[in-house]
């Protein structure tokens, strides 16, 4: 089955910064990959994601690179700001099965001012 | 709004009783998860089910069943709860075009 990595455990940025996650997959039949947001005690929420057939994605700080040919993907968030702090999951699956993700281990991110 | 709800949102319990947990979603979607989260785990896929009919095992189904008891219901339940199935219990939703949306979650604490 699928095998997602994820990296750092924990990641503690000043505000303003980029910040960095990256994860690693085994399965080449995966060809979507979302990434999740969970601040404390509230519900994962779908932050962007991106499809096999592209190889970045932006929206506004946030963006999303993947390298299908090495099994990796990445999330950038640039210009960093307090609000950024929450848990960041990665995941993956085959587009048609959406829902059924096979998740990384989750970033801490800790934006300080 | 149309959402994913879960009841209850926190449960205490003994070890070896029975215990549901529910989830019913307003978001018409045909597809219907239940994940499990443990710190630094991320989130496991227990059960799924892709319509009223289907249901499948998830990468950590022992010592879970559920019941799909219509398109908008998912419940999973715990015929003898143990302590190390305390955790954070979510329900997430999908079509076979969208992304999962997930509901509030469940604290279960078995005792």
């Amino acid at each position: 089955g699928e095998n997602v990595e994820q990296h750092p455990s924990t990641l503690s940025v000043q505000e303003g910064d980029s910040a960095v996650i990256k994860c690693t997959y085994s399965d080449s039949a995966s060809n979507y990959f979302p990434w999740y947001k969970q601040e404390l005690g509230k519900r994962p929420q779908l932050i962007i994601d991106i499809r096999s057939n592209v190889g970045e994605k932006k929206d506004q700080r946030i963006a999303v690179t993947l390298n299908k040919t090495a099994k990796h993907f990445s999330l950038h968030i640039t210009e960093t700001q307090p609000e950024d702090s929450a848990v960041y999951f990665c995941a993956a699956s085959e587009t048609d099965s959406w829902g059924k993700l096979q998740f990384g281990a989750g970033t801490q991110v800790v934006v300080t001012p | 709004d149309a959402d994913v709800t879960q009841t209850p949102r926190n449960r205490i319990t003994k070890t070896g009783k029975r215990i549901m947990l529910e989830c019913s979603q307003t978001k018409g979607h045909d597809r219907m998860y239940w994940y499990r989260q443990d710190p630094g785990l991320g989130l496991r896929l227990i059960y799924y089910s892709f319509d009223v009919k289907d249901i499948n095992k998830g990468e950590i189904s022992d010592g879970y069943s559920v019941s799909r008891q219509a398109q908008a219901k998912f419940s999973l339940s715990l015929e003898s709860a143990i302590p190390n199935q305390t955790a954070l219990y979510f329900c997430a939703t999908s079509d076979s075009v969208a992304e999962a949306f997930f509901g509030q979650g469940t604290r279960l604490t078995v005792v």
